[in-house]
């Protein structure tokens, strides 16, 4: 199985600031044949299922602000919220879908300072 | 409006069986692969299986650590996906959340519903 491991596991920032959660996978997520990566990002807030924010690393779901931007290739992924809002506060989750079984790294929580 | 919505969850003893439904709206739902999780408190989210479409052959796929426990069906006509858990363990305490897979992509999970706790206790 390819194993994901988001960094840190924590991370306060100030609101207005820039958070950077950072995704690494075992393995490449990089399909050569459509040069696209098989990664996903989720927000999770208490007492909520996931939401898809992003998915083939950089592509914004509809809906999602412009302050999500995610970045990367091949087994580096980095997922960026370039002026940390209040409602921004949850856990955020990576995810490949590159081969089955589908893994997700072990979240990282997103707190204001 | 795409809804999920899960059912049958709560308290049950070690040993007994379970089944979870995931109701379904807002899409076509035959069109699409529905996927199970479940996250155990305060833990990350664990896959559990996925059922494909019957357009591409409707049959299940379950991860290694509950395969032969536990099984995934769906009625279309329904519009609604089940979770059968059987022989519960402890363990198994989480709760388990329903997802519709993306057209775009395997694996991708684009809607979820608001997930149904199981307590696996005596």
């Amino acid at each position: 199985d390819i194993v994901m491991t988001q960094s840190p596991d924590s991370l306060a920032v100030s609101l207005g600031e820039r958070a950077t959660i950072n995704c690494k996978s075992s393995q490449s997520v990089l399909y050569s044949s459509n040069n696209k990566n098989y990664l996903a990002w989720y927000q999770q807030k208490p007492g909520q299922p996931p939401k898809l924010l992003i998915s083939w690393a950089s592509t914004r779901e509809s809906g999602v602000p412009d302050r999500f931007s995610g970045s990367g290739s091949a087994t580096d992924f980095t997922l960026t919220i370039s002026s940390l809002q209040p409602e921004d506060v949850a856990l955020y989750y990576c995810q490949q879908y590159y081969a089955t079984p589908t893994t997700f790294g072990q979240g990282t929580k997103l707190e204001s300072k | 409006e795409v809804q999920l919505v899960e059912s049958g969850g709560g308290l049950v003893q070690p040993g007994r069986s379970l089944r979870l439904s995931c109701s379904a709206s807002g899409f076509k739902f035959g069109d699409h692969a529905l996927s199970w999780f479940r996250q155990a408190p305060g833990k990350g989210l664990q896959w559990l299986g996925f059922i494909r479409s019957k357009i591409y052959g409707g049959a299940p796929e379950y991860a290694a650590s509950v395969r032969g426990r536990f099984t995934i069906s769906r009625d279309d006509s329904k519009s609604i996906a089940y979770l059968q858990m059987n022989s519960l363990k402890s363990e198994d305490t989480a709760v388990y959340y329903c997802s519709r897979v993306s057209s775009v992509a395997t694996d991708l999970f684009d809607y979820w519903g608001q997930g149904t706790l199981v307590t696996v206790s005596s």
